[in-house]
């Protein structure tokens, strides 16, 4: 089965570029977060999605970034624009609501972002 | 309010020996989960056990094992007889009213 799905795994921008990031999930899965990591603060959890609605945006860090999940497969996290202290790994997960181990993550391989 | 704290940003453990990994959490939520994650430096993250609140039993998995205090709001991780591949970054998450935070984690240093 295919796991999460990011891409593009490594964007190199200038400062005041938009940059897109995408992901899918896992089907049939009803979750969707999205985090950021560096070294200072770790993992943030940004913004996260259920059956495609997003429920809780307090991480994203300013009005630059914006997310959206138009359908059960596909999400995109957007800067614009740009900036520096932008610059980190920002992964994709999803999960799915009931089983055993409810709400194990499955984490994509992540895009790294340097914005110069 | 959420929390997650892990207070030990880095170890180093002689190879073969046990290791424990410290982590607190605090919710309002009575029903919640925890996990651990590994990360090691090829950067992907790597699911490890689960705890819920309401079980009974420490989770374990393989040579993991997770100690789970609930009245002391502690779920710390438990490497058995450790090895050079568990030398890797590893992440406590908590999932409460459906979001999934994490901790700053532990890099964890196998000696050999």
């Amino acid at each position: 089965d295919a796991g999460v799905i990011q891409s593009p795994r490594h964007e190199v921008t200038e400062m005041g570029q938009e940059v897109t990031l995408r992901c899918k999930p896992i089907s049939g899965h009803d979750y969707l977060f999205w985090y950021r990591q560096t070294m200072m603060r770790g993992l943030e959890l940004l913004i996260y999605f259920n059956n495609n609605v997003p429920i809780d945006d307090s991480g994203m860090p300013e009005d630059r970034f914006s997310a959206k999940m138009p359908n059960a497969s596909f999400s995109t996290l957007k800067i614009q624009p740009s900036e520096p202290r932008d610059s980190a790994v920002y992964f994709c997960a999803s999960s799915f609501s009931s089983g055993p181990k409810t709400g194990e993550l499955f984490f994509g391989e992540g895009s790294r972002l340097t914005v110069l | 309010a959420q929390k997650i704290t892990q207070t030990q940003p880095g170890m180093f453990v002689q190879e073969k020996e046990a290791v424990t990994l410290d982590c607190t959490y605090d919710t309002s939520d009575p029903s919640y989960g925890l996990f651990w994650y590994k990360q090691p430096s090829s950067g992907e993250m790597i699911f490890l056990i689960y705890q819920g609140s309401y079980d009974q039993q420490n989770a374990t998995e393989g040579r993991y094992s997770l100690n789970f205090q609930k009245a002391r709001k502690s779920a710390n991780l438990v490497i058995s007889a450790s090895q050079l591949g568990d030398s890797a970054m590893y992440f406590c998450a908590m999932r409460g009213d459906d979001k999934i935070i994490f901790g700053k984690g532990t890099r964890l240093h196998i000696l050999p």
